[in-house]
């Protein structure tokens, strides 16, 4: 079975912290995702990363960054985290193969103070 | 703009009944589209897919109908089971890696 794990079910941050989310998956696949999820919105695409050190912006970029060192290994990193960012974050990962799902992580929900 | 439309936030059904989540598309180019389902706490799972090549795909108590023309799928669950109950999310994608994620519809299925 595809795992995907997150570090952390539950943080709540300061406003103006750095703030860290890692997700590791255990399938050596080659994409991975970062999603926000907000009610009434559905999954907004953050970044995705397809190989190692590569990523993509996805719609919504603006106050976050991304790393990708190793292949299971992918971090969200907020800057300097904001009251709007108070969201539940998803990770996401799946092979190249075209029609292949999406396996997700079970969130984190982050809360900014 | 969002291109994947979720219209109902919310539906209702009786056990035993037939549950019709309905989602919408804009983009001409999607060519492949999910069904995933979230339960709260939890990250979401993949429930069905179909490809734009059918108009049809059936799986157990799932299927999933797509219109082209009128670039509409639905989600049909019969019979409804009270485990069903789960926020639904539409899914579509193009050439690539990328999802696109409708706005996702809360089912309740009351016993």
């Amino acid at each position: 079975d595809v795992k995907v794990t997150q570090s952390s079910r539950y943080l709540v941050k300061r406003t103006g912290e750095k703030v860290f989310l890692e997700c590791v998956q255990d399938m050596d696949h080659e994409n991975m995702f970062w999603y926000r999820q907000d009610p009434g919105l559905g999954l907004r695409l953050i970044y995705f990363s397809y190989d190692v050190k590569m990523k993509e912006k996805g719609d919504i970029p603006e106050g976050y960054s991304v790393s990708r060192e190793k292949k299971e290994r992918f971090s969200l990193i907020l800057e300097s985290a904001s009251t709007n960012q108070t969201s539940m974050y998803l990770c996401a990962s799946n092979r190249l193969a075209r029609t292949d799902t999406q396996y997700f992580g079970p969130g984190t929900r982050l809360t900014v103070l | 703009d969002q291109q994947v439309k979720q219209n109902s936030p919310s539906l209702s059904v009786q056990e035993g009944r037939i549950s019709i989540l309905n989602c919408d598309y804009t983009n001409s180019m999607f060519d492949y589209f999910l069904w995933y389902k979230k339960y709260p706490a939890e990250g979401p799972t993949f429930l069905i897919s179909i490809s734009s090549i059918k108009d049809k795909n059936e799986d157990g108590r799932f299927t999933v109908f797509l219109n082209k023309s009128a670039k509409h799928l639905s989600l049909h669950i019969v019979p409804s089971q009270p485990g069903d109950s789960a926020v639904y999310f539409c899914a579509a994608k193009t050439s690539g890696s990328r999802l696109t994620f409708g706005e996702g519809t809360q089912l309740t299925v009351n016993p």
